[in-house]
């Protein structure tokens, strides 16, 4: 069975950092590109990045409204894909989750963790 | 970028009903399109990906069809259970890999 587990998520200041992890299992973790999507409070849903497998040499992409900010990072021995996000901002306070993309569309997802951006 | 006008923003309908959601691409994504539903407190579940392929095991009352730039969602007998949100969302696969989602479409029960 296919899971997605985030964490990380919490209470942050304005201009701080903080590091999400999602711990994949049940599939080949090293073989997928791995995704992170973002959902405020009340809010629609917005792609923040994602990170492709080693075959695809690491490569990432990101949302203009996160990029230069944001990092995404993955350990395949440890089947685990990472969110850094730096210089967070108030606009960042999101529920973020993680997901699996299967010819495009995102077919398993994470039950996501709440970043909290506030004074 | 791409973006993704999807309408209309909320529906209201009686059980039974034939629903329509559309969603327009700002340029042409061939049939790079899926569309999820999401209920409150959950996350997405994809429900048609590459604009007419039902998911494993999604009812087939769902459906989805179009190509290039405009797409329908449709619910052709609308079920209790099938409230929620529903989300297009576009990916730029021949490019750079970037996703965009539409703004939903809440759907309620008349």
């Amino acid at each position: 069975e296919v899971q997605l587990v985030e964490s990380g998520g919490g209470l942050v200041q304005p201009g701080g950092s903080l590091k999400l992890s999602c711990a994949a299992s049940g599939f080949t973790f090293s073989g997928s590109a791995m995704h992170w999507v973002r959902q405020a409070s009340g809010k629609g849903l917005e792609w923040v990045g994602r990170i492709r497998s080693k075959a695809n040499s690491y490569a990432t992409a990101y949302a203009a409204s996160v990029k230069g900010r944001f990092t995404i990072s993955r350990d395949d021995s440890k089947n685990t894909a990472y969110l850094q996000m730096n210089s967070l901002k108030t606009e960042d306070t999101a529920v973020y989750y993680c997901t699996r993309p299967n010819w495009g569309g995102f077919d398993y997802w994470g039950q996501g963790t709440l970043v909290t951006v506030s004074s | 970028d791409i973006q993704m006008t999807q309408s209309p923003s909320s529906l209201s309908a009686s059980v039974g009903d034939r629903v329509t959601i559309t969603c327009q691409a700002s340029q042409d994504i061939s049939n790079y399109l899926n569309w999820y539903q999401q209920k409150p407190g959950k996350a997405p579940k994809l429900l048609i990906y590459d604009a007419s392929n039902l998911e494993t095991g999604v009812p087939s009352r769902f459906s989805g069809s179009g190509s290039g730039t405009d797409f329908t969602f449709t619910i052709s007998s609308l079920q209790p259970e099938d409230i929620a949100t529903y989300y297009c969302q576009q990916y730029d696969n021949l490019l750079q890999g970037m996703y965009t989602f539409g703004q939903g479409t809440k759907l309620e029960i008349k």
